[in-house]
């Protein structure tokens, strides 16, 4: 079975910092793919990002950036020069084959002005 | 840009009752699956459906619900009768078969059982 943990219950940021989710992924498979999704408070879940588990390059869009380090399982991911705008619960999750996804707990990210 | 579509919105209904929820997944995506999220916590896989079967289910997905593609375009989720510990967000979310997985989500319907 798959565990995905996203420590960081909730953080809170004034605009423009930059702040860093974290994520781990449990799994034995050695291929998987991990994925973050943003949930802002109308509700639905948009998808930023996924990573293959046997692509370990970093990626960049825009103020977002995505660090995975298969030695550690993790799959970080970093907002550059927060706005308000970007205060919305994320969400990491993980699939083994491609198929079901499972979520982590998520992290709510609050940016005050 | 094609999206997933789901209806109603808001679904109000009373313990015992039957549910149906609808969902349009995006046309040229083969997977089908539903998540619920219960209120204030995380996102939980129900099922997934392809070439018109169930393809995998979580333990939630007991015999009270079942899912449905009735023709080309939509994708049923029933609950046969619905209990309190059913008040959920339910996403409907679609994938393409081959290539990518990122799977691309409904807005969701809120289903309150009361």
């Amino acid at each position: 079975a798959q565990k995905v943990t996203q420590a960081q219950t909730e953080i809170s940021v004034v605009e423009k910092e930059d702040v860093t989710l974290d994520c781990v992924y449990e799994t034995r498979d050695t291929t998987y793919y991990l994925f973050w999704y943003k949930q802002p408070p109308s509700g639905e879940l948009v998808f930023l990002i996924r990573r293959n588990s046997f692509d370990e390059q970093n990626e960049i869009s825009g103020r977002y950036s995505w660090n995975f380090q298969k030695s550690t399982s993790s799959f970080n991911f970093t907002i550059t020069a927060s706005q308000v705008v970007d205060s919305a619960v994320y969400f990491c999750a993980g699939s083994n084959a491609g198929n079901m996804l499972t979520f982590g707990g998520g992290t709510r990210l609050m940016v005050k002005p | 840009e094609p999206e997933v579509t789901q209806t109603p919105s808001h679904q109000v209904t009373q313990m015992g009752q039957e549910v149906i929820l609808r969902c349009v997944p995006i046309s040229n995506h083969l997977y089908f699956y539903w998540y619920r999220q219960i209120l204030g916590q995380k996102v939980e896989f129900l099922v997934s459906f392809y070439n018109n079967e169930i393809s995998e289910k979580s333990e939630i997905f007991d015999d009270q619900f079942s899912v449905e593609r009735p023709d080309g375009s939509n994708f049923t989720l029933k609950i046969r009768s619905t209990k309190l510990e059913d008040s959920a967000m339910y996403f409907c979310a679609s994938r393409v078969e081959r290539g990518a997985y990122e799977q691309y989500f409904g807005p969701g319907t809120r289903l309150t059982v009361t």
